[in-house]
């Protein structure tokens, strides 16, 4: 059973960084592409970016193209998500998921998700 | 990288069948048959519900199909239950490697 658990939220002020973690299992992550998504409040889901299996290729949304980076670390089955010089637009919860299968890259399973605040 | 459009809402009875559409443009949902579906209820995980446009995955039940026509993909959700009541989301592969999700959808079963 795929099980992805996020880590990292919380409130940070406006302009500061902040990593998010997802600890992965229940699949051969290597193999898999990642995801982020986010859902700011009272709105809808927004992708974020995304990372292929051996972490070579990676894309990001325009809102946060060169301020986020996305990584993973296939020894640990973790990906990251780095936010730098923040802003209060990305307050969000931020969901890690992972493509259905190794041909299917579609976002298929997803975490419960972490909340990212960005207020002074 | 706009939102692809859906109703705000759709609302049904129980046992009707009720249709999400998702509308794009060219450059997304009208030019590659990579449009995915997801039910979420709040505070939850989202899950998917039908990928590659129609195709769904084996723990989704039969009631929900997907399908397209030029730049529209639809859901479709047939015999209405009342657990079905939750946020539906298409998703759409955008090229470059990058996605758009649509504004959402709350089905309300009535």
């Amino acid at each position: 059973e795929v099980q992805l658990v996020e880590s990292g939220g919380g409130l940070v002020q406006p302009g500061e960084s902040l990593r998010l973690s997802c600890a992965a299992s229940g699949f051969t992550f290597s193999s898999y592409w990642m995801y982020w998504v986010r859902q700011a409040p009272g709105k809808g889901l927004v992708w974020v970016s995304r990372i292929s299996g051996d972490g070579s290729s990676t894309s990001y949304a325009d809102s946060v193209k060169g301020r986020f980076t996305i990584s993973r670390d296939n020894a640990k089955n973790t990906q990251y998500l780095q936010m730098n010089s923040l802003r209060a637009e990305d307050t969000a919860v931020y969901y890690c998921a992972t493509s259905y299968s190794t041909i299917v890259a579609a976002p298929g399973g997803w975490g419960q998700g972490t909340l990212v605040t960005v207020s002074s | 990288q706009s939102a692809l459009t859906q109703p705000a809402s759709v609302s049904g009875s129980p046992g009707q069948s009720i249709t999400i559409s998702c509308t794009g443009t060219s450059s997304d949902v009208g030019s590659y048959n990579l449009v995915s579906w997801y039910q979420h209820h709040p505070g939850k995980a989202p899950k998917l519900m039908i990928y590659e446009g129609s195709q769904r995955p084996s723990a989704v039940s039969n009631r929900f199909s997907g399908s397209k026509s030029g730049n529209t993909a639809s859901l479709t959700i047939s015999g209405l239950q009342a657990e079905d009541e939750a946020d539906y989301y298409c998703c759409s592969y955008a090229g470059r490697s990058t996605y758009v999700f649509g504004t959402g959808t709350t089905v309300t079963v009535i």
